[in-house]
């Protein structure tokens, strides 16, 4: 089993729409949890830092579920400049485990 | 405020060539330091990590080493490089392990 799962999409949605990635992982013991964006060809950007309470920032929501092991990512109202890959991210120890990423593609 | 350098951005290096690949972070001390390689298509593997320098853990054997021979230096070197080491490396920083990272621009590394 992968340490971080996720679907790798594509998920193609109209401009305006809203969508959800969700990601599993394995080690009940990670401490900490993120989502990162990448463009296409570039470096991996932090896009936020995921709590067991939930947090938001402005059209993004990051949700934990401790006792499931599995993480989500809302995006509200997308916008074509949303377009790029989600990678899910939970630490092990002294390091960050990527997931493989879920493509999104919003489209006019 | 920190800022994470790296270079050169693109390398066509022939089979069995060397390699040499540099990062530096600045504006922190004591930064943990992690170099990752992202297969075409694929996700990020962790290929090294230090915590201080001289300090270097390896995720993966394989022909690439690291080192570290200053506070904000990470370096990742090939003797003899192969096909299968193409790929995009990204040299990457944080100054807790709880924290995210911050990812340098990458090296393109193609390999012919």
């Amino acid at each position: 089993r992968k340490e971080v799962e996720q679907d790798p999409g594509p998920f193609n949605v109209p401009e305006g729409a809203t969508v959800a990635f969700n990601c599993t992982y394995s080690n009940s013991a990670s401490q900490s949890f993120f989502w990162y964006r990448q463009d296409c060809r570039k470096e991996p950007k932090l896009l936020m830092s995921v709590y067991s309470s939930g947090n938001e920032d402005g059209r993004f929501t990051a949700q934990l579920n401790r006792a499931s092991q599995y993480i989500s990512l809302l995006i509200r109202d997308s916008k074509l400049s949303d377009s790029a890959t989600y990678l899910c991210v939970v630490n092990r120890g002294n390091k960050l485990t990527f997931g493989t990423g879920t493509q999104l593609k919003v489209e006019l | 405020s920190q800022t994470i350098h790296q270079w050169p951005a693109t390398l066509v290096q022939p089979v069995g060539s060397p390699l040499s690949l540099e990062c530096t972070v600045e504006g922190t001390s004591n930064p943990n330091l992690y170099w990752y390689r992202q297969a075409a298509g694929r996700g990020l593997q962790l290929l090294f990590y230090s915590v201080g320098i001289g300090q270097i853990s390896s995720e993966v054997p394989q022909n690439l080493s690291a080192s570290r021979p200053q506070d904000r230096q990470f370096i990742l070197s090939s003797k003899k490089l192969l096909l299968s080491d193409s790929g995009f490396y990204l040299c990457a920083w944080t100054p807790r392990s709880d924290y995210g990272y911050t990812f340098g621009s990458g090296t393109r590394l193609t390999v012919v």
